[in-house]
């Protein structure tokens, strides 16, 4: 089945380290997103794209960066990782719905990164 | 900016009892709404937009433009509904709402 992954899973690191988060799709979506979880505040979006050349601010990129190295790769970083950043971290993409000729706005996730920052 | 909350972070409820999950919206132009829910150790799926006017899994949503509001019902809840469930405009640059957490006891 077409699929959003994202690797690693969990990790913890130290103060001060850089972190990659990475995200691959085969649903062939244009659109890729990440977002963070964090308890009590949501999901809140940290970047997104809408194609290879296309990155954006989301609501928080302050401390992070993002690299679309190809339409199926999305990754994100954390250049120096500090505490609060500790957090659960979801990809997500979304694609135009060719049968109804316009975007339905559907968002597919994948299962989360849980990073942790000591 | 789009925006919507949800002022119930957790909401518990007995086996068999009715449930309301509530969405507020606050934003100009037509809204389109989802419901977004994610299961234990399960990744967040879609649950309902309110364009599709759909019942899944026993839930209902509908747009209630007066109030702003984009409530998620359920007229007997189940255990295995308990779960987080996000309110979100269309589209991902949209901010979700905080979530409210849903335990249905038995």
């Amino acid at each position: 089945d077409a699929d959003v992954t994202q690797t690693p899973r969990n990790r913890i690191t130290k103060t001060g380290k850089r972190i990659m988060l990475e995200c691959s799709q085969t649903k062939g979506h244009d659109r890729m997103y990440w977002y963070r979880q964090d308890p009590g505040l949501g999901l809140r979006l940290i970047y997104y794209s809408f194609d290879v050349k296309d990155i954006n601010k989301g609501e928080i990129s302050d401390g992070y960066s993002v690299s679309r190295q190809a339409q199926a790769k999305f990754s994100l970083s954390l250049e120096s990782a500090i505490p609060n950043q500790t957090a659960l971290y979801f990809c997500a993409t979304s694609a135009l719905d060719v049968r109804e000729g316009e975007r339905t706005g559907e968002l597919f996730f994948g299962e989360g990164s849980r990073l942790t920052v000591l | 900016a789009q925006r919507v909350t949800q002022p119930e972070k957790l909401l518990s409820v007995f086996k068999g009892a009715p449930v309301e999950l509530k969405c507020n919206y606050s934003y100009s132009g037509s809204p389109e709404l989802f419901w977004y829910v994610q299961y234990s150790r399960q990744r967040l799926q879609l649950l309902l937009r309110h364009i599709s006017r759909e019942s899944i899994k026993g839930f209902t949503a509908d747009l209630n433009k007066g109030e702003t509001s984009f409530h998620l019902k359920k007229p007997f809840a189940q255990e295995e509904d308990s779960a987080m469930y996000y309110c979100a405009p269309k589209g991902g640059k949209s901010t979700f709402g905080d979530g409210t957490t849903l335990t249905v006891k038995p």
